[in-house]
């Protein structure tokens, strides 16, 4: 069974620095592309971060790029991204999801999401 | 950038079809994919490139994608298919691509 974890969320301060970590099991992590997609308390879907199955290509949305870092270990079957300079508008839940080969394809599993809380 | 357009809410009674619409600049040239949200849950996949069904998910959902919009179709609705619905596509027009999703539809089942 395909599962996702995600791990690493908190409360920080504005300006502050977070980590956040997804676990996958259940499938082979290194053949699909991986992404980030966040949901701030009663909003839609925003999707943030992708990276190709080798991690050779990342990709970012205009609102986060050059904060915002992704990556991944395939020897480890984990996920990263890092969050820098973190602003009240990044409060979210943070969801891991399981693309394709490749990233045109479809999210088709996502974890439970790990929340992040920025305020002073 | 692109842009994806949904009607906030689609309301349907037990039994009938519910239609909801995602525009987007000649979106039939790209595959859509389609999630389901219950409040409280992470997104479920209910169709991808434009009206594949996965694994799992009743043949009561269904989709199709032609010039400007992209429909997702969900017939005999049921109390039970009560949630949002995010249509979403891949848009590699810039050198950097993008997932994109629409703004949502709340389905409420009558």
């Amino acid at each position: 069974e395909v599962q996702l974890m995600e791990s690493g969320g908190g409360l920080v301060q504005p300006g502050g620095s977070l980590t956040l970590s997804c676990a996958g099991s259940g499938f082979s992590f290194t053949k699909f592309a991986m992404n980030w997609v966040r949901q701030a308390p009663g909003k839609g879907l925003e999707w943030v971060s992708g990276i190709s199955a080798s991690g050779d290509e990342t990709y970012f949305a205009d609102s986060v790029k050059g904060r915002f870092t992704i990556s991944r270990d395939n020897s480890k079957n984990m996920l990263s991204l890092r969050i820098n300079s973190l602003r009240a508008e990044d409060t979210a839940l943070y969801f891991c999801s399981k693309g394709g080969t490749q990233m045109i394809d479809a999210l088709d599993r996502w974890g439970p999401g790990t929340m992040v809380s920025v305020s002073s | 950038s692109y842009v994806l357009t949904q009607p906030p809410s689609v309301s349907v009674a037990p039994g009938e079809t519910a239609k909801i619409a995602c525009g987007g600049n000649n979106i039939g040239r790209k595959p859509v994919h389609w999630y389901q949200q219950k409040p409280g849950q992470a997104p479920v996949l209910v169709v991808y490139d434009d009206n594949d069904r996965p694994s799992g998910i009743a043949d009561r959902f269904s989709g199709s994608n032609s010039g400007n919009t992209a429909t997702l179709t969900i017939s005999r609705v049921e109390a039970g298919d009560e949630a949002d619905y995010f249509c979403q596509v891949w848009d590699g027009s810039s050198d950097q691509g993008h997932v994109i999703f629409g703004g949502g539809t709340k389905l409420t089942v009558l």
